[in-house]
Parts: structure tokens; C-alpha cells; sequence
């Protein structure tokens, strides 16, 4: 059974922190990881994809993978309002063709 | 920006009746999939189709679930006889050659009466 495990929150930072969202995964043969931003109602909307182990940046969001610690985080930097959302974390066996398995989500709340 | 497009964006049906819900993927997109989210609970994967198969699908995929893809462009799944357990958000997503990532429709909500 592939579990992806969240806390579910709600995460609260001030405007302008950085939010620091974490996820850990069971399944060691996963392979690629994605963050998806979902607001209440809405479909999930894609934010970050990471394959391999380190850091990978866009814009204010960063990725962080520790395959070996099973682990995969993301960052917001400069938190706006509009950033508050439910983060969800989604693992996949393959590069976008199989199926992704989704954690619960973590709520992330952005006071200002 | 591309987007994938669902309709309808809400569907009530009495239980027992059949239900089909459509999908646009992205045009160039090959890989289709269903996935569901009951309300306040994870979003889960139904099923995947490339080249005019499933490809993969999940133990919720069982006999009263059916996918088709009936022309170049639409990408439906059918649900025969709709139970109660079966309100939810329905998503369809599409992703491209291998290492695109999926993407996701708005969504159809699903009200089973």
C-alpha cells in the first residue's frame, strides 16, 4: 500500500515568511514528485515537479528531495494572502504516465 | 495555456442511473486519467488510458465504471449505476510525452440523490 503522509495543519505564516511544507512517502521505487496547490472547490493546480535528489527552484517556490530519507518538501518564500491554499503532495512510479498517489494536504494559511 | 476542460461542472442523478462525465484533455496530450475526490478526503486515482486502453486502474475501478475515448478529442467515463458513495468531485487530467506532468480539469461535481 503506497502511502504519502502530510500534516494536514493549518500551517499559519505571517505575509512575507517563508512557509516550509514537508511530505514523506512509502514506496521507495517512486520516482517523480509533485506539489499541487488546491483551493477550496478547485481543481489541483500544478506547482512544482522534481525527479531527482537536491533542490529545484522557480520563481518563489523551491523543492527539496531526499530519496534516500524518503522525503520531499516545499518552500515558499516572501508568503503572500494569495498563497493560501491546500498544498497537496502527489508521488508517482513513473516520469507523468502512472498513476499519482496524493497525500492529504497541508493547509497553509498566509495572515497579513 | 492549454487547459484540460470537463463538463459538466455539476451533475445530480437519481440513484441507480447511469451518469457519463466528459473530458477534454490537452490537444497534444496522449495520457488521460480519472481521478476523484470525496469531500474532505484525499484525491484518488481511478484510472489511465493511453492508446485507446487502460493502462492502469485502481480497486475504486470496479465493473460499473467504464472509460472511451469516442473521437480525436473527448475522453469520457461512464458510471452504470450510480450509488450514493459515488458523490464526489470527479477530475479528469492529461499529460503529455513521458516527464510531463498532469494536469487537471476544473472538475465535475457529482450529486447522487
Amino acid at each position: 500500500q503506497k502511502e504519502v503522509e502530510q500534516n494536514s495543519g493549518p500551517l499559519s505564516v505571517p505575509e512575507g515568511a517563508i512557509a516550509s511544507l514537508n511530505c514523506t512517502y512509502s514506496d521507495r521505487v517512486s520516482q517523480s514528485f509533485f506539489w499541487y496547490r488546491q483551493y477550496s472547490g478547485k481543481s489541483p493546480e500544478l506547482i512544482m515537479s522534481i525527479y531527482s535528489n537536491g533542490d529545484k527552484e522557480d520563481g518563489r517556490f523551491t523543492a527539496q528531495l531526499n530519496k534516500a530519507s524518503q522525503y520531499v518538501s516545499l518552500l515558499i518564500r516572501d508568503s503572500q494572502p494569495s498563497d493560501s491554499a491546500t498544498y497537496l503532495c502527489a508521488v508517482s512510479m513513473d516520469t507523468g504516465r502512472r498513476a499519482l498517489t496524493f497525500g492529504s494536504g497541508t493547509r497553509l494559511q498566509v495572515q497579513p | 495555456e492549454p487547459e484540460v476542460t470537463q463538463t459538466p461542472s455539476h451533475q445530480v442523478t437519481q440513484m441507480g442511473q447511469e451518469v457519463i462525465l466528459r473530458c477534454v484533455p490537452i490537444s497534444n496530450h496522449l495520457y488521460f486519467y480519472w481521478y476523484r475526490q470525496i469531500l474532505g478526503q484525499k484525491v484518488e486515482f481511478l484510472v489511465s488510458f493511453y492508446n485507446n486502453e487502460i493502462s492502469e486502474k485502481s480497486e475504486i475501478f470496479d465493473d460499473q465504471f467504464s472509460v472511451e475515448r469516442p473521437d480525436g478529442s473527448n475522453f469520457t467515463l461512464k458510471i452504470r449505476s450510480t450509488k450514493l458513495e459515488d458523490s464526489a468531485m470527479y477530475f479528469c487530467a492529461s499529460s503529455g510525452l513521458t516527464g510531463q506532468p498532469q494536469h487537471f480539469g476544473d472538475g465535475t461535481r457529482l450529486s447522487i440523490l
